[in-house]
């Protein structure tokens, strides 16, 4: 049974450019919620999607946006990257049906905007 | 928006002494959760609270829920190294609020 995965692990990148990061959830989940995480510091919620639409969003700028595709997987999207969008991305993975408040998380992919 | 703190930011403690974190909201939460991430790695899911003044053991770990809701403990009785990392609580429906989190050191 697969948990939570996500691609890239790492990825470096410059000012003004664009990024994808992309989630794989649980098994038998269907809800996915994207984290941002400063060093140091506690997760802040971006966004969740469920049902392929954005349900719940955080206080981010519309540079960040995301999608989920009909098997539940997802992708967040980053557009004209600043410095200080260098962070740990984490996906985590939920169900509607079950606990669905229990979060699963991935192992996240760290970016690094130069 | 809605809040969540945590104190203390860091602790440090000798092997073998007790531990406690505490968790405070801004708003009344429908339930808590609590969250350890260590070193390097992504949070982990350690346990759910949902009932008003709520307490639950894990073996050296004891959660509580606040009578009021809107309030959290955690309390390691004991420490050992492997308890060391960040602890998170965190709460919300669909768009679930982490703490600032407490940073635990455990020397040996």
């Amino acid at each position: 049974d697969a948990g939570v995965t996500q691609s890239p692990t790492h990825l470096i990148k410059t000012r003004g450019q664009q990024v994808t990061l992309r989630c794989s959830p649980k098994s038998g989940h269907d809800t996915v919620s994207w984290y941002q995480q400063a060093l140091g510091q506690g997760p802040q919620f971006i966004f969740q999607y469920y049902e392929e639409e954005e349900r719940q969003r955080g206080n981010f700028p519309d540079r960040f946006s995301g999608h989920q595709f009909p098997n539940y997987s997802s992708e967040l999207n980053v557009n004209a990257l600043l410095l200080g969008d260098s962070a740990l991305y984490l996906c985590a993975s939920s169900s509607e049906r079950t606990k669905r408040e229990k979060l699963f998380f991935g192992s996240g992919t760290q970016l690094s905007v130069l | 928006g809605q809040q969540v703190m945590q104190i203390p930011q860091y602790q440090h403690v000798q092997e073998g002494e007790d531990f406690t974190t505490y968790c405070n909201s801004s708003t009344t939460l429908s339930n808590i959760q609590w969250y350890k991430q260590r070193p390097g790695g992504h949070p982990v899911f350690l346990i759910q609270l949902v009932k008003s003044g709520e307490v639950k053991k894990q073996k050296r770990l004891t959660f509580q829920f606040g009578e009021a809701k809107k309030n959290s403990s955690l309390h390691i009785t004991a420490t050992q190294t492997t308890d060391v990392g960040t602890y998170f609580c965190a709460g919300g429906y669909q768009k679930v609020t982490f703490g600032t989190g407490t940073k635990l050191q455990v020397i040996p």
